[in-house]
């Protein structure tokens, strides 16, 4: 199994360029993330997925947009690129067999990201 | 704001020694986890533990949480080079949907020199 991978791994793009990056997990998770991690911020969740065809918003969502069209994939767009979107983007997964209470929350999944650069 | 900060930021030890972690958080969870982090890598999970258990072992790792205190420790045992690191604690939301939503801490990074 190859768990979570995300494409591209490094991108340069120029301020106002459109990308997608992709994540693709092959463990038949539920649940998808993404998150970016900046230095001295930890990470931070831009948008997630409950399931196929549904998308929520997290802390910072602003300038992305997210698409889960299938189970397995999870696309995570910059419409127009800026510099403060130069960061580290990781996607993750997690199955939906806890439950609510003690058991919820399993364990997350991470690709190896996605390093952005925003010229 | 963070619902998980870790303390210390940053700790050096040498190989063999034991390395204690700390995470505190302020909000009521479900279960805290630990992931370990290596440089230019994805998070990799290494434990969980219940809002209803104090304490959990995984081989060299022992973790506590205190829901009184609202605090958790990671605890790795005669380290190894290979365990520097960044460690992260996350944690949940009493009340979010199942599933949903973790917080990450900023994390310590450990060094342990040979």
């Amino acid at each position: 199994n190859a768990g979570v991978t995300q494409t591209p791994k490094f991108r340069v793009l120029k301020t106002g360029q459109s990308m997608t990056l992709l994540c693709a997990q092959d463990m038949n998770h539920e649940y998808m993330y993404w998150y970016r991690q900046d230095p001295g911020m930890g990470l931070r969740l831009i948008h997630y997925s409950v399931g196929e065809g549904t998308t929520a918003k997290g802390e910072v969502p602003d300038g992305y947009n997210v698409s889960r069209l299938k189970k397995q994939n999870f696309l995570l767009g910059l419409e127009s690129a800026a510099p403060s979107q130069t960061s580290v983007y990781f996607c993750a997964s997690s199955s939906n067999h806890g439950g609510r209470g003690v058991d919820s929350n399993q364990p997350q999944h991470f690709g190896d990201g996605t390093r952005l650069s925003i010229l | 704001s963070q619902q998980g900060e870790e303390d210390p930021q940053a700790l050096s030890i040498q190989e063999g020694e034991n390395a204690t972690m700390n995470c505190s958080y302020k909000t009521s969870i479900n279960n805290l986890q630990w992931y370990r982090q290596n440089s230019g890598r994805g998070l990799v999970h290494l434990i969980l533990i219940r809002s209803n258990e104090r304490e959990k072992h995984s081989g060299r790792l022992r973790v506590t949480l205190d829901t009184s205190k609202k605090s958790s420790s990671l605890l790795i045992t005669a380290s190894r080079a290979a365990d520097t690191a960044s460690y992260f604690c996350a944690t949940d939301g009493v009340g979010r949907t199942s599933g949903s939503r973790l917080t990450f801490g900023e994390g310590t990074q450990l060094t342990v020199n040979p």
